[in-house]
């Protein structure tokens, strides 16, 4: 069963700085990987999706990259500012096709 | 198209009483998921849909949990009876699933309060 954990918890940065939110997955045979945001009383909204076969995505200042082998894939943003302030959740998926989710990240970008 | 739909969006009942949340997932979807996501747990996959069969029901916490989705615009997800234990943010979420996978759409959650 695939298993997915997120670190750090928490991060709060001043804005402008870059940052990496870290996700690392158990079964190495991963369909997908995708990176979700919540922000407080809503949904999860998908940000990026990487298919096995794929390295890395890129949506404007987020980049997300997929190492299949290490069982690892980061979301990195870049000139971090208040609006990007909420909880950063991975999902993987595996022969199931079901997405596992990690307990995410809460961020915080204070001005 | 609208997204994924979730009634209520917000639910306060009282301990013993039958709740049910209703989900309409996006046009054209063959996936469907119940997700419930707590302090304490993080978000647990309840029970997963595809074409309308149930495919995974392993995380339905007990029997008083059912789901059902009678065709591919509908489905519905009831607690009887409820528990103070059972509140949480409940998340209905669609996809057009196939071997690559593909993007999961969230609603934006039912809300339970069982006092």
């Amino acid at each position: 069963k695939q298993e997915v954990t997120q670190i750090p918890a928490a991060l709060s940065v001043p804005e402008g700085e870059n940052l990496v939110l870290n996700c690392s997955f158990t079964d190495s045979a991963i369909y997908n990987l995708q990176w979700f945001r919540q922000d407080p009383g809503k949904g999860l909204t998908s940000l990026l999706l990487i298919q096995s076969s794929q390295r890395e995505q890129t949506s404007g200042r987020l980049n997300a990259s997929l190492d299949k082998s290490s069982g690892r894939s980061t979301l990195y943003i870049a000139a971090s500012q208040p609006g990007d302030s909420a909880t950063y959740l991975c999902a993987g998926s595996g022969g199931s096709y079901i997405p596992t989710f990690g307990r995410g990240t809460s961020l915080i970008v204070h001005p | 198209d609208a997204g994924v739909i979730q009634s209520p969006r917000h639910e306060v009942t009282e301990m013993g009483q039958e709740v049910t949340l209703r989900c309409k997932p996006i046009s054209g979807h063959n996936s469907l998921f119940w997700y419930r996501q707590t302090m304490m747990r993080g978000l647990e996959l309840l029970i997963y849909f595809n074409n309308n069969v149930p495919i995974d029901d392993s995380g339905m916490p007990e029997d008083r949990f059912s789901a059902k989705m009678p065709n591919a615009s509908f489905s519905t997800l009831k607690i009887q009876p409820s528990e103070p234990r059972d509140s949480a943010v409940y998340f209905c979420a669609s996809s057009q699933m196939d071997r690559s996978g593909n993007t999961i759409y969230f609603g934006e959650g039912s809300w339970l309060t069982v006092v």
